[in-house]
């Protein structure tokens, strides 16, 4: 059974402090991506990464930074969190195969991240 | 800016009524992904379509792509609670990025 492990359901966090929020996928995909949900909105994609080391900004990259030092892991930091990224955080991961390009993406359950 | 719009936003009907959502782009995507959502759980894939004008069916859903592969919809016959939840469609833009509609809202009732 495929999996994409995100480490907290739920967080609280202050204004003003570093979060980390970490994803692992057990699928050896090369993609993974974050993103954050709010209401009206869908997912907007922060950053995506398809391969280790490389990262690729998205549509709302301002705040945020990832890091991706293993395959399987991808972690999402907001350097001084502020109130205005409480959200709904998503990781995903998908294949990438040559020639093949819609390969199904596989989320996580979610990080609510309130921050105060 | 968002790349996929869908409409409508939210839909609320009553258990045997026909619905359509509608995914629209003013970009050309090389494929086009449908997925459902329940509350507490990340999405899941539903469809992919590649071919424009490409149409596909899952039992009482039927997705069809646009010829120009710009726009998408999902229709769902006879529906029922069990289809309650949050519908995205997803295009794909070069290097796999993945792309998402602002979503639909389906609440079905008994």
């Amino acid at each position: 059974d495929v999996k994409v492990t995100q480490s907290s359901r739920y967080l609280v966090k202050r204004t003003g402090e570093k979060v980390f929020l970490e994803c692992v996928q057990d699928m050896d995909h090369e993609n993974m991506f974050w993103y954050r949900q709010d209401p009206g909105l869908g997912l907007r994609l922060i950053y995506f990464s398809y391969d280790v080391k490389m990262k690729e900004k998205g549509d709302i990259p301002e705040g945020y930074s990832v890091s991706r030092e293993k395959k399987e892991r991808f972690s999402l930091i907001l350097e001084s969190a502020s109130t205005n990224q409480t959200s709904m955080y998503l990781c995903a991961s998908s294949l990438w195969e040559l020639g093949i390009r819609n390969t199904e993406a596989f989320f996580g359950q979610g990080t609510r991240l309130t921050v105060v | 800016t968002q790349l996929l719009e869908q409409s409508p936003q939210f839909l609320s009907i009553q258990e045997g009524e026909n619905l359509t959502v509608y995914c629209n782009s003013s970009s050309v995507f090389s494929s086009l992904q449908w997925y459902r959502q329940e509350p507490g759980e990340g999405p899941v894939l539903l469809v992919t379509v590649v071919t424009g004008g490409e149409v596909k069916k899952l039992k009482r859903l039927t997705f069809q792509f646009g010829d120009a592969r710009k726009d998408s919809s999902l229709h769902i016959t006879a529906a029922q609670p069990g289809d309650t939840g949050l519908y995205l469609c997803a295009g794909e833009k070069d290097t796999d990025k993945l792309i998402f509609g602002t979503g639909t809202r389906l609440q079905v009732f008994p």
